[in-house]
């Protein structure tokens, strides 16, 4: 299958910073890409839909001002936590579709980034 | 709209043993169905798939799950169970029109006792 490539893995930051997390499809061009957050013993939340070259689409109750979605180009994605708190560490995963529809339909995901904040 | 619904957040089962987890989905159109794997701190990886055709769908590692729309369901199943097993399963759904906008059931963590 396509990869998609996460960075970094694991990142610890201090409350107040800002903290970047890319997302890169490797072997193919991601039209649509999708950020997702996993709270401990949880399943993953949606937070929100990028398409390139366009404002990302956030679901209700995920705050825009603060995890800021760039997708500048149809390979990569970026995922910012602005102003950290403790309460935003979580484990993040992107994931990246081709934009097959039908029964072609898929999405890949990729290895997640586990971001504590102190 | 679309959810899914995965009944036993933890299921428990000897080495050997048939393993069963259980989803159940709510979709308004035609769904599309997945079952993903986890392991810890980890992303996921796909284990199969159900979009058309038929209804039994064979994964990787020995998994299967049958889509039952009657019963609005898509079981996984795999009839022995090995230790290397053990992790968190996640039901999802989408649809032709979602653009693999997938919504994930809350999971199900599988332990194996040797």
């Amino acid at each position: 299958g396509a990869v998609v490539s996460q960075h970094p893995s694991r990142v610890i930051c201090k409350s107040g910073t800002s903290v970047k997390i890319e997302c890169r499809s490797l072997d193919f061009q991601a039209t649509t890409m999708f950020w997702y957050r996993q709270f401990p013993k949880k399943s993953l939340m949606l937070m929100a839909t990028s398409n390139e070259g366009s404002k990302a689409t956030y679901e209700q109750g995920v705050e825009k001002d603060k995890f800021l979605i760039n997708h500048a180009s149809l390979t990569l994605s970026t995922l910012t936590v602005t102003s950290a708190h403790p309460e935003d560490s979580s484990f993040y995963i992107c994931s990246a579709s081709p934009g097959w529809t039908g029964s072609n339909t898929e999405a890949f995901f990729g290895q997640g980034t586990r971001l504590t904040v102190v | 709209a679309q959810s899914v619904t995965q009944l036993g957040s933890h299921v428990s089962v000897s080495e050997g043993a048939l393993v069963l987890l259980r989803c159940n989905y709510s979709s308004s159109v035609p769904p599309y169905l997945f079952w993903y794997v986890q392991y810890p701190n980890q992303g996921l990886q796909l284990l199969l798939k159900y979009t058309t055709g038929a209804t039994l769908v064979k994964g990787i590692n020995g998994f299967e799950a049958e889509f039952k729309k009657s019963e609005t369901s898509f079981h996984l199943t795999k009839p022995s169970a090995h230790m290397s097993d053990a992790a968190e399963y996640f039901c999802a759904v989408t649809s032709y029109s979602s653009a693999s906008k997938i919504i994930f059931g809350s999971g199900t963590r599988l332990s194996i006792r040797p």
